[in-house]
């Protein structure tokens, strides 16, 4: 079975420190997607990235980088520079080849303090 | 704009009383999904689906039901069955294989 862990329930940071996202995946799939979802206070889920699972290049887009590493089923994600409208909450995602078998994280809650 | 709207945005529901939630999608999209979130925690998965006219139970479906007529349409009904359906509800699309994309969701709260 799938399953994605956010160990991380809450993290707080003063503005214009660094932050880094865990999460770390089980699957049984040797093809499968991983995915970061931002949900600030508004509710609506917001996609921030997704990567297959031959890809292991980190990804960087602005203050935002991703690093992926298969050996320790880990995808983590990291915020520079955090700013107070990164509070949010973030979730991974984890799915298989075909797009089904979705499976989010619990999510963790960042809160930037100004 | 391509988009996935939800109404209402906020709806109250007596004891005992259906009430259905409304997911539309111009994004050409073929794949729907409904998802139920409780305070504070993740999204479990109620009911999907790949096609027109066909359907697939998620992980919490008892006492949920919906429906698939269109392709840029998801109903889903909360019935009298669903035992605490107090909750905020998402709806989201996918193309296949691909990530998906979420709507503004719907609080349902039961008085």
């Amino acid at each position: 079975a799938q399953k994605v862990t956010q160990a991380q329930t809450e993290i707080s940071v003063v503005e214009k420190e660094d932050v880094t996202l865990d999460c770390v995946y089980e699957t049984r799939d040797t093809t499968y997607y991983l995915f970061w979802y931002k949900q600030p206070p508004s509710g609506e889920l917001v996609f921030l990235i997704r990567r297959n699972s031959f890809d292991e290049q980190n990804e960087i887009s602005g203050r935002y980088s991703w690093n992926f590493q298969k050996s320790t089923s880990s995808f983590n994600f990291t915020i520079t520079a955090s700013q107070v409208v990164d509070s949010a909450v973030y979730f991974c995602a984890l799915s298989d080849n075909y797009g089904q078998n979705f499976v989010f994280g619990p999510g963790t809650r960042l809160s930037v303090l100004p | 704009d391509g988009g996935i709207t939800q109404s209402p945005k906020y709806l109250f529901r007596k004891e005992g009383q259906n009430v259905t939630l409304s997911c539309e999608q111009n994004l050409n999209h073929d794949a729907m999904y409904w998802y139920r979130q409780d305070p504070g925690q993740g999204l479990r998965l109620i009911y999907y689906s790949q096609i027109v006219n066909d359907f697939q139970k998620g992980d919490i479906a008892e006492g949920y039901s919906v429906s698939r007529e269109k392709k840029e349409s998801f109903p889903l009904t909360v019935t009298s069955a669903q035992k605490n359906p107090t909750a905020f509800y998402l709806c989201a699309s996918s193309r296949y294989y691909n990530e998906q994309f979420f709507g503004p969701g719907t609080r349902l709260t039961v008085l």
